[in-house]
């Protein structure tokens, strides 16, 4: 049973450009949740995709964008990229229905220069 | 807003000895509360969880203590190994926030042999 897989497990981009980082969820799991973790601190929350709508949303500017795919699959997007936003950015699945039980990747290190 | 308070960021422990992290949070509304390990360069791993209508949950060698009326939960690792030299979250959700994980700062454990 394939547990939550993220790509690429690294990155590196310039200031201004734009990412996109990509989440495949457990088996049978059908919410995927964003963190991001920074250096030393806990994972943030950034937002929450189910059926492929975004349900909630931590306090992250519009330059952070997603979306979740019919196989329940995810992505996130950043845009104009800042310095700031180096950090590991970190996939969680669940089912909505047991709900409480969150599973996460191993994230991918974005550097940003 | 920081609405979970790990402590200590960081301790040292003999080969089976006793390790233990205190988290507080001020959010009543929480109601599940997890802790997960991290290894260097992995994603969080789900070590454990309670409810608040449990004073104590125990899973081998890891046990949750809970204090609802002080809003205190801890984490015991007992006869703690090697193995165990990593970075420990605390966490808190809500069902009704869909399960957005609030981390504390993370406590950095090193055993020693």
């Amino acid at each position: 049973d394939a547990g939550v897989t993220q790509s690429p497990t690294h990155l590196i981009k310039t200031r201004g450009q734009q990412v996109t980082l990509r989440c495949s969820p457990k088996s049978g799991h059908d919410t995927v949740s964003w963190y991001q973790q920074a250096l030393g601190q806990g994972p943030q929350f950034i937002f929450q995709y189910y059926e492929e709508e975004e349900r909630q949303r931590g306090n992250f500017p519009d330059r952070f964008s997603g979306h979740q795919f019919p196989n329940y699959s995810s992505e996130l997007n950043v845009n104009a990229l800042l310095l700031g936003d180096s950090a590991l950015y970190l996939c969680a699945s669940s089912l909505l229905g047991a709900i409480y039980e969150q599973y996460f990747g191993p994230g991918t290190r974005l550097t940003v220069t | 807003q920081q609405q979970v308070k790990q402590s200590p960021q960081s301790l040292i422990v003999q080969k089976g000895g006793i390790s233990i992290i205190n988290c507080a949070y001020e959010n009543t509304a929480f109601d599940y509360f997890p802790w997960y390990q991290q290894f260097p360069g992995k994603g969080p791993a789900l070590l454990i969880a309670i409810r608040p209508d449990v004073s104590e949950k125990k899973e081998g060698r890891f046990t949750i203590s809970f204090n609802k009326s002080a809003k205190q939960f801890s984490l015991h690792i007992m006869d703690s190994q090697p193995g165990d030299s990593a970075t420990y979250f605390c966490a808190a959700s809500t069902g009704a926030a869909g399960n957005k994980l609030t981390f504390g700062g993370g406590t950095r454990v090193l055993v020693k042999p």
